[in-house]
């Protein structure tokens, strides 16, 4: 059973528009990760949330953590070629003993197109 | 530099023919975890290891083996390799973000592995 499910799976739009990637679940989540990977390379963190209704940017990169812990969004604006790649967002649950697992998402594919 | 390294990045091999795809890190982290990613599945643990001689199952176990006898390395085996083990496999340690319960994880560049 999948816990995270991303939409949409792809995505190709032109440069300079914006789009919205979302990861939702039926679990609370004690934080939230979202990761970018490149083709031929392993995914590499991006940003974490933690806090319900938390808000970071990273550039053009705008991310939001839903007030109930269950869900997320990535916003790019004004998208790049270099934004292209793989887009996973990962859960992080806490286990027994203060163990944390991490529960990674269906994928977003992203293409931006010159 | 910190790294974690896998090796071999590609291989093809025949159903039955056990195979070991290592992974090593040298960042010193105690936890590392294997996954499996395919194609709108994303990434799925297959095994995981809390700290020298502490493994345990992940998502989906069946059919590898882990074994975890240095902090360092954290090999993978098959020990009868099965076509629908195709798959591209990550390594990854982790470690704890200062002042904070969150787990990051580094990853290693991946093993294209093909069962034919």
């Amino acid at each position: 059973t999948q816990l995270l499910e991303q939409s949409p799976q792809f995505l190709s739009i032109q440069e300079g528009e914006n789009l919205t990637v979302y990861c939702n679940s039926s679990s609370v989540f004690s934080s939230l990760q979202w990761y970018r990977q490149e083709p031929g390379e392993g995914p590499v963190l991006l940003v974490t949330v933690v806090t319900g209704g938390e808000v970071k940017k990273l550039k053009r990169l705008t991310f939001q953590f839903g007030d109930a812990r269950k869900d997320s969004s990535l916003h790019i604006t004004a998208a790049q070629p270099g934004d292209t790649g793989l887009y996973l967002c990962a859960g992080v649950l806490v286990l027994n003993f203060g163990n944390e697992k991490l529960t990674f998402g269906t994928g977003t594919r992203l293409t931006i197109i010159p | 530099e910190a790294q974690v390294t896998q090796n071999p990045r590609y291989l093809i091999t025949v159903t039955g023919k056990k195979l070991t795809v290592t992974c090593s890190q040298n960042m010193n982290h105690e936890y590392m975890s294997w996954y499996r990613q395919d194609p709108g599945l994303g990434l799925r643990q297959i095994y995981y290891s809390m700290n020298v001689e502490v493994t345990d199952k992940g998502d989906v176990p069946e059919g590898y083996k882990v074994s975890r006898k240095e902090k360092r390395n954290f090999p993978l085996i098959l020990e009868s390799p099965s076509p629908n083990q195709t798959s591209l496999y990550f390594c990854a340690t982790s470690r704890k973000l200062q002042g904070k319960r969150n787990t990051e994880a580094f990853f290693g560049q991946g093993t294209r592995l093909t069962v034919v």
